[in-house]
């Protein structure tokens, strides 16, 4: 079957880094995203990664390792309302779309 | 302008009734999408339409069907509603290439509370 698999849900501090990993075992891969999803609201994309190596944007940064299976999403000068969930989805070999049940960031003072 | 949009946002409605909910989208995108997010936030892929062909998951209850008009539109349509069934439901687009799905743009959710 395909999975993907992210941490339920990290806490970190105000201005402070934070790392979500997310591991996926899927038919074939074509490429993954990461979305932000503010409670309440709609999924909004943050990032796409298909090559190996990392994407930078701003205080967000994706990673991609192909071999392992293996993305990460790291946010920079954590602020307040980086508050959400962040889902990781990935692109199979049908180019469906794979996603994690998502990862709550929780931003305290 | 709206990218995508879809209504009604709030939907109150008792077991056994059939309901619609309706999205369109203004970014000329090829492909459409209806998805079921529950309590859990977990999104669940029902459907995935563009003027070729669409794609539904099996897991989805034929209870759900989607409509499409054109390709700026694709309603979904839920005939006996039962409890289970209530969740946010997400309307979503995007341009389809060789590279597949590409970014999804949301609609703002539809909440569905079946009593």
């Amino acid at each position: 079957g395909q999975n993907i698999d992210q941490p339920t849900e990290m806490t970190a501090t105000e201005g402070a880094i934070v790392q979500i990993n997310c591991t996926y075992q899927t038919s074939g891969f074509n490429g993954l995203f990461w979305y932000q999803q503010h409670a309440g609201e709609a999924p909004t994309f943050l990032s796409y990664n298909v090559l190996d190596g990392l994407e930078e944007k701003g205080r967000f940064s994706s990673f991609l390792s192909r071999s392992k299976g293996y993305s990460y999403l790291l946010l920079k000068e954590l602020q307040m309302k980086d508050s959400a969930s962040y889902l990781c989805a990935v692109v199979d070999s049908n180019y469906q779309l794979i996603w994690g049940a998502g990862t709550k960031l929780i931003i305290k003072p | 302008d709206t990218a995508v949009s879809q209504t009604p946002k709030y939907l109150v409605t008792q077991m056994g009734n059939d309901k619609s909910i309706k999205c369109e989208q203004n970014l000329g995108h090829d492909t459409m999408y209806w998805y079921k997010q529950d309590s859990k936030k977990f999104l669940k892929i029902m459907f995935s339409y563009n003027n070729k062909e669409l794609i539904i998951n099996e897991t989805v209850p034929n209870r759900f069907s989607p409509k499409s008009p054109d390709k700026a539109h694709l309603n979904l349509h839920i005939n006996s509603l039962e409890l289970g069934d209530s969740a946010v439901y997400f309307c979503a687009s995007s341009q389809f290439s060789d590279r597949g799905p590409g970014e999804l743009f949301f609609g703002e959710g539809s909440r569905l509370t079946v009593l």
